[in-house]
């Protein structure tokens, strides 16, 4: 099964909301990365995080790692129409940081 | 740098064929994982290696066969082509250190009939 549970699967937001996507695990996680893919792309690597509790910001894009390492979020503030696409949070299984599982995704479709 | 480059982007098999999915990268990267991704279901591991000579399976390796002979290449075989393996396959690398994260190629879409 999927290592990495995300939810919601899809949202559909006005121009201008807020969106924010979850990802949870079972087990703790050493990190957990973040991707983004639009439409007919390939997934692009946008961040990692490694401690209990980080967080951090990329422009209008927060990131937060919980305190238990079992899971995180994404936050979009005042999403704009470049920010369709796909979100995936990915994960390692075990001890082997080369075997990244992931989550089956958020899509994101932003309504101008 | 031409980053992880994969061939063919488009290939229609015939069920029962058998073809090699070719993955390159020019980054040095020590990772490299093989990856499909079909609707809803988000991206599924195949195998992966963590370097040269060394290989491991996925969450969905029947069917798939692996080699890294070199830390450049490392391509995907598929041994006797099913309709269960239409889909679009990625083929990604990163290095090993902590902080980095896998870097794909454009993808490749195959169609099995």
């Amino acid at each position: 099964g999927q290592q990495v549970m995300q939810i919601p699967q899809y949202q559909h937001v006005q121009e201008g909301e807020d969106f924010t996507t979850y990802c949870n695990s079972s087990t703790t996680l050493s990190n957990i990365q973040w991707y983004k893919q639009r439409p007919g792309g390939h997934p692009v690597f946008l961040i990692q995080l490694v401690k209990s509790g980080e967080v951090k910001k990329q422009k209008r894009l927060t990131f937060q790692f919980g305190e238990a390492k079992k899971n995180s979020s994404l936050h979009i503030t005042a999403t704009q129409t470049t920010d369709v696409g796909t979100y995936f949070c990915a994960g390692p299984r075990g001890s082997t940081l080369g075997r990244l599982y992931f989550g089956r995704g958020t899509q994101l479709t932003v309504w101008p | 740098n031409a980053g992880v480059t994969q061939t063919p982007k488009f290939q229609v098999l015939k069920t029962g064929q058998s073809m090699t999915l070719q993955c390159a990268q020019d980054m040095n990267h020590e990772y490299m994982s093989w990856y499909r991704q079909d609707p809803g279901m988000g991206l599924r591991l195949i195998h992966y290696s963590v370097g040269a000579g060394i290989t491991d399976q996925g969450e969905v390796p029947n069917g798939y066969n692996v080699s890294r002979s070199t830390t450049e290449d490392f391509p995907l075989r598929l041994l006797s082509a099913a309709p269960s393996q239409t889909s679009v396959y990625f083929c990604a690398s990163r290095q090993k250190n902590r902080d980095s994260g896998y870097t794909f190629g454009s993808g490749t879409r195959l169609t099995v009939v």
